[in-house]
């Protein structure tokens, strides 16, 4: 079955870059009825969409993180990416990726496949 | 956008119902039908419980229902039981391939 799993560093200083990766496992990150996105949760809050891509490289961004955000698609790794740019200690929060499936697939709109998160602390 | 509207917290006693409100907008709870409710245990990634506002994935328990009623939706977790304790979320899409999540709300089981 499909299974997604983050990858990148556990820590980053102030100003610097994010970087995250999702590898997708058991199923094309091409399938035309699949986006990828991506959520965080800082500790002890609640959950608030980052953005999605879909296997062309189009990408939608929540606009309160328009700014300094970046996704990308690697169809020959079938794997997925963000970037977030001049990270702040606010930043630091558990990452998820997740599937969600397109408004004419099954499920439509919902997030049902989820990586099992990466802990990302801003901190110097 | 701004999160969606949950209350902080909800309770039932084992065998009981509880039913954890989402209230959003027009421009997302109420202008589409992609309403999605996710259970999440500490510790634990988000498990989607519900989806198009009121269908269940496979697996899902049928005592786990939503509804939607203009702006706001709803589930309704029926014959509460120890592991439905957990906090939950509600999800909508909001147009333009943009999504919003709810502000979460903690059930206890008493």
């Amino acid at each position: 079955q499909l299974q997604l799993q983050e990858s990148g560093p556990g820590l980053v200083k102030p100003s610097e870059t994010l970087s995250l990766t999702c590898a997708v496992s058991g199923g094309s990150i091409s399938s035309t009825t699949s986006f990828w996105g991506w959520i965080r949760q800082p500790p002890g809050k609640g959950l608030e969409w980052i953005g999605t891509v879909y296997y062309s490289g189009s990408a939608y961004y929540n606009p309160s993180l328009k700014s300094r955000v970046t996704m990308s698609v690697d169809t020959s790794k079938n794997q997925f990416s963000l970037k977030l740019i001049s990270v702040t200690a606010t930043d630091t929060a558990m990452y998820y990726c997740a599937r969600v499936r397109g408004l004419a697939a099954p499920a439509s709109g919902a997030f049902d496949v989820w990586g099992q998160g990466t802990l990302v602390t801003v901190s110097s | 956008q701004s999160a969606l509207t949950q209350p902080p917290s909800a309770s039932g006693s084992p065998g009981q119902s509880v039913t954890i409100s989402c209230t959003g907008t027009s421009s997302d709870v109420g202008g589409y039908n992609y309403v999605s409710w996710y259970q999440q245990h500490p510790g634990k990634a988000p498990k989607l419980m519900i989806y198009e506002v009121g269908k269940r994935p496979s697996g899902v328990p049928d005592r786990f229902s939503g509804s939607k009623s203009g702006n706001t939706a709803s589930l309704t977790v029926s014959g509460l039981q120890a592991e439905d304790e957990a906090d939950y979320y509600c999800s909508s899409y909001a147009g333009s391939n943009n999504y919003v999540f709810g502000t979460g709300t903690k059930v206890t089981v008493l």
